[in-house]
Order: C-alpha cells, then sequence, then structure tokens
C-alpha cells in the first residue's frame, strides 16, 4: 500500500531565510507527487506536481520541489520565505492504474517569524 | 471558472439530527471524494466515486453516506451525526485521463460541529 510521511509537524522559520519541507513516500511504482497548501480558513491550493520527466518541478509562488527515487522523497523548498506562507502543506502521492486514490500525508503547519 | 462549491460552509448542529453537505463541480470530472480533516491526522477519505452510480468507501465511511446521481453532484449525508464526526470537511474532484489524472480541486471545506 502506498504512503507518505511528512516527519516534521511543525517548521519554524524567519522571514527571508530558505526553507525545506520534507516528503517521504512508499509505492511500488513511478508515483504522481504533489504539495498542496492550506492557508488558514482556507481550501487546498495545488502548488506543484510532478508526473514524470525532470525532477525539479518548479510551482507556484515561488515554491519547487525535487523528486528523488534513491531517497523515495519529494522535499518542498523556497530560496526566501514570506510571511504570507505561514500555512499547512501537504505532500500527496497518486497512484498509476485504475484506482484514484491519492494519499496525502498529515502535514507539516509552517510558522514564519517577523 | 473552475469551482467545487460546498455548502454549507459553516454548520452547528445536534447529536442524532441528519444532514447533508451539498458538493457541487462544474469541470465535468468523472472522480469526485469527499475527507475529511483533524488536527495531526490530516486529510483521511471518506467516500470516493469513480462516476454516475458508482460509489466506494475510504478510509473512515463510517458514519457517513454518499450518492452519485449527476455527474456534476456528490453529497455528503450524515444520518445521524455525532460529535466525533466534528470535523473539517472537503470536496475534490479530479477528472481522469492522461497527465491531468489525480490533479485534484477542492472545496473550500466546511466546518461542521456536531453538539
Amino acid at each position: 500500500a502506498q504512503s507518505v510521511t511528512q516527519p516534521d509537524i511543525h517548521i519554524t522559520v524567519s522571514e527571508g531565510a530558505s526553507l525545506e519541507l520534507r516528503c517521504n513516500y512508499s509505492y511500488g511504482a513511478t508515483p504522481y507527487l504533489f504539495w498542496y497548501v492550506q492557508s488558514p480558513g482556507q481550501g487546498l491550493q495545488l502548488l506543484l506536481k510532478y508526473f514524470s520527466g525532470d525532477t525539479l518541478v518548479q510551482g507556484i509562488k515561488g515554491f519547487e520541489a525535487e523528486f528523488k527515487r534513491s531517497q523515495s522523497s519529494f522535499n518542498l523548498r523556497k530560496p526566501s520565505v514570506h510571511w504570507s506562507d505561514a500555512a499547512e502543506y501537504f505532500c500527496a502521492v497518486g497512484p498509476s492504474g485504475g484506482s484514484y486514490i491519492p494519499t496525502f500525508g498529515r502535514g507539516t503547519s509552517l510558522i514564519v517569524h517577523p | 471558472e473552475a469551482q467545487v462549491t460546498q455548502n454549507p460552509r459553516y454548520l452547528i448542529t445536534v447529536t442524532g439530527k441528519k444532514l447533508t453537505v451539498t458538493c457541487s463541480q462544474n469541470m465535468n470530472h468523472e472522480y469526485m471524494s469527499w475527507y475529511r480533516q483533524d488536527p495531526g491526522l490530516g486529510l483521511r477519505q471518506i467516500y470516493y466515486s469513480m462516476n454516475v452510480e458508482v460509489t466506494d468507501k475510504g478510509d473512515v465511511p463510517e458514519g457517513y453516506k454518499v450518492s452519485r446521481k449527476e455527474k456534476r453532484n456528490f453529497p455528503l449525508i450524515l444520518e445521524s451525526p455525532s460529535p466525533n464526526q466534528t470535523s473539517l470537511y472537503f470536496c475534490a474532484s479530479s477528472v481522469t485521463g492522461n497527465r491531468q489524472r489525480n490533479t485534484i480541486y477542492f472545496g473550500e471545506g466546511s466546518w461542521l460541529t456536531v453538539v
């Protein structure tokens, strides 16, 4: 069965600092990978996705993520964090084949200090 | 504009009083799903539907029902709500072909409190 682990429940960074949110997955084949962001009181917004090809994926709001098959990871990065990036971030893995049920991680809460 | 619309957005109800949370999408998506989000547990899938009249249980289906009579609508029904169903609920939809597969569009969420 597929699974997603986000090892950090909370991450605190200072505004302007760089950010890396970790995501590890378990899946038997080539996965579809996603990062979503949920701002307070809001729904989930897709930041970026990886299906195949270039392992470094660019997303919205200046985020990027790198797929590393050897490490089963899909970490989210941003070079300089803004206060408005404070939110909950979810990594998700989607299966190939006939089933369309993605699995979400438990989320990482990003706190940004001024 | 592509949208997944849920109603109500906020609801406080009493134990045992049946309620329905509606979900509608305007993207002609085949796949629709309901999730609940609880602190420390992330998103857990309740039910999903691959197409009209095709529904199946997710990870936490107990206490919920769904129906898919039309492609655009996927209501979530709580026949007899209990306090442990107090949660934030998300409806989602997705197209099921090619590279768009599994790119999920979410509604804005419905905050449900059962007292």
